[in-house]
Order: C-alpha cells, then structure tokens, then sequence
C-alpha cells in the first residue's frame, strides 16, 4: 500500500462548526504532514509530526489543532475557522531520512463559509 | 523569504515539443532537490529528484540538470504530452531527522497543446 488517503473529500462549514479531517496510511512512514495549499500556490507547511509527536508547528493559528493517535493516523481539528482558511488541506508522509521524498494524499478541500 | 525561485510561471509547449523549467537556490545547505508534479484536484507526487553531488538525473522522459556553482537546477520534460499538462513544483530539501525542512518554488502551470 503506498497510498495516503484523507477525507473527506470536500467539507463545507460555517465559522461556528467544529469538524476533523482525517488522514492515513500504512506505508510505515513514522513522519507526517499537514499542509495547506491555495489556489495556484505551492503547499504551505503548517504541521510536523515525528514518531507520533509534535515537532513543528508553523505558527498556525489555534483554531486549527492536529493530533496523530498512532503512526498510522492524522488528523486535523477544525474550530472557530474563518473564510480566509478555504483551502485544499493536504497531508503528506515520508520515511525517517527521507523527507524530500513526501507522499501526498488528494486533499481535503475546505470552504469556509 | 522565497529560498527557491522557479521560473516561468506558466508554459505552453506543443505536443512532441520540449518543457523546459528552471529554478535557483540561494541556500549550500540544501542536499536534495526533488520535482513535484501536480493535477488538478488532486496532491503534489514525486516526479524525479537528484542530489547536488550528481549534474544530470534522467527518468524517462523527465530529465534534471543541475549546475552547483550556478546555484540552478532545470527539469526537461522531452517529447512533450498532453497528459503532462499539471503544475510542477521545484524543491529544496535541507536538514535531518524531525526537523527535515522541503521548501518549494511558486510553480509552474504547463500546458501540453495537443
């Protein structure tokens, strides 16, 4: 299995909802990724974790808050969000020494309305 | 602070031509530097990636020249298709273990005319 699958696909919420995506994959890889991609722009990274914790947090914004349950699993928090965060949210994984090789999942695209 | 620049912005090349993107770096520390290649709606993959000790890396179709005193690395996408119409990404990888840093170029939309 060398896929990263995130859902879902499309969400659409109002500034007052709280809501999760989630991603996953089995490829053993123990570093994963949130990303936030805008139209026409290269991917933004917001999250890092290594071996299930926290390593980098991009300055992002407390309404966004990520939590890796085990080395398999993703997710990502949603609470307060403003129209300025719609977004394609990716996430990505890589194998320990190799992080220039980033497996992206397709993305979960946010509007926030 | 853009560390990589990638150059043009958009491309339109017709089918069986040659797609030519360039990027630059300013940073000696970076030890990869990987092409990404986007579709619509869907995430960035990894196309080709070479490391700054190599001058040239060929998959296929795809080929990266690299030139370490220019500071410059260019993808070539030979006998272009139309199916390689998707937005492509220069990177530079720099760092280790958790704090493994990709910076990637603003991209560039090409367009394969059939």
């Amino acid at each position: 299995d060398t896929e990263v699958t995130q859902t879902p696909k499309h969400l659409v919420m109002g500034m007052t909802n709280k809501k999760s995506l989630k991603c996953e994959q089995h490829m053993g890889h123990r570093a994963m990724y949130w990303y936030k991609q805008k139209a026409k722009k290269p991917p933004e990274l917001m999250f890092v974790y290594s071996y299930e914790k926290l390593s980098i947090n991009e300055s992002v914004p407390s309404r966004f808050s990520p939590e890796c349950p085990n080395s398999s699993l993703l997710n990502l928090h949603l609470h307060a969000l403003q129209p300025e965060d719609s977004a394609l949210y990716l996430c990505a994984s890589s194998r320990p020494g190799q992080g220039f090789r980033r497996f992206f999942g397709p993305g979960t695209r946010l509007t926030v309305l | 602070q853009q560390q990589v620049k990638q150059s043009p912005q958009s491309l339109i090349v017709q089918k069986g031509g040659i797609s030519i993107i360039n990027c630059a770096y300013e940073n000696t520390a970076f030890d990869y530097f990987p092409w990404y290649q986007q579709f619509p709606g869907k995430g960035p993959a990894l196309l080709i990636a070479i490391r700054p000790d190599v001058s040239e890396k060929k998959e296929g179709r795809f080929t990266i020249s690299f030139n370490k005193s220019a500071k410059q690395f260019s993808l070539h996408i030979m006998d272009s298709q139309p199916g390689d119409s998707a937005t492509y990404f220069c990177a530079a990888s720099s760092g280790g273990g958790s704090n493994y840093k990709l910076t990637f170029g603003k991209g560039t939309l090409l367009t394969v005319n059939p």
